[in-house]
């Protein structure tokens, strides 16, 4: 069974970039290649951002990047703005779906 | 507008049941493999079941399966989650949500809640 840990929190500066890691503890390193990146404002539906590890949905900002190394991906936001302050989740897709418990960013 | 509305979420009683319901608009339903996912107060996504296009694949986290019941009616542009033996950890935010091609969900619902406590 896959585990996907991401900090609880990170925060920046307005103008600044931050990254959020996603970190895969499972023996199916081989799966970890569907990672996907979701923004959450409370209350919100939940919004794609980055898919298939570094892919972007039309529409989303080129602010937002990803990246993967190892078992461990990463999501880098760029130019912080205030309406980026949300939760984020990563998400592995390959077989069974896992999500991370979520990183809280805090745009300061 | 391309959208996922949910519907049916409700106060229920450990033990009891429901049915979620999620209207698609605006994309041809049919195509897609759909998905609910839920969030509990206070903690994160966990996905809670699939649905290919064809309906040959269904997939259930193993916290629910046995209990609930993923279906779609292309005609109606919906897809259901059948809910029994409900449990207070099953309290959450409901989603439906959409996956194209790629392994991702790319469109989602506002979610609707679901509250079991007695």
């Amino acid at each position: 069974q896959s585990a996907l840990t991401q900090p609880r929190s990170v925060s920046g500066s307005p103008g600044q970039s931050v990254s959020v890691s996603c970190t895969e503890t499972s023996s199916d390193v081989g799966g970890y290649s569907y990672v996907s990146w979701y923004q959450h404002h409370p209350g919100k539906a939940p919004k794609l951002m980055i898919y298939d590890v570094s892919k972007r949905p039309s529409g989303v900002p080129d602010r937002f990047s990803g990246s993967k190394s190892g078992n461990t991906a990463s999501l880098t936001i760029s130019g912080l703005q205030a309406e980026d302050e949300a939760d984020y989740y990563c998400c592995s897709y390959a077989g069974s779906v896992v999500f991370g418990g979520g990183t809280k960013l805090t745009v300061l | 507008e391309v959208q996922l509305v949910e519907s049916g979420g409700d106060l229920v009683k450990p033990g009891g049941s429901l049915r979620l319901s999620c209207a698609a608009s605006g994309f041809p339903f049919s195509s897609y493999h759909m998905n609910w996912v839920r969030q509990a107060p206070g903690k994160g996504l966990e996905w809670v079941s699939s649905i290919s296009n064809s309906r040959n694949y269904i997939n259930y986290a193993d916290s629910v399966k046995g209990r609930f019941t993923i279906s779609r009616d292309d005609a109606k542009n919906s897809l259901y989650l059948q809910m029994n033996s409900l449990r207070a950890e099953d309290t959450a935010i409901y989603y439906c949500a959409r996956v194209p091609g790629t392994r991702a969900f790319d469109l989602w619902g506002r979610g609707t809640l679901v509250t079991v406590s007695s």
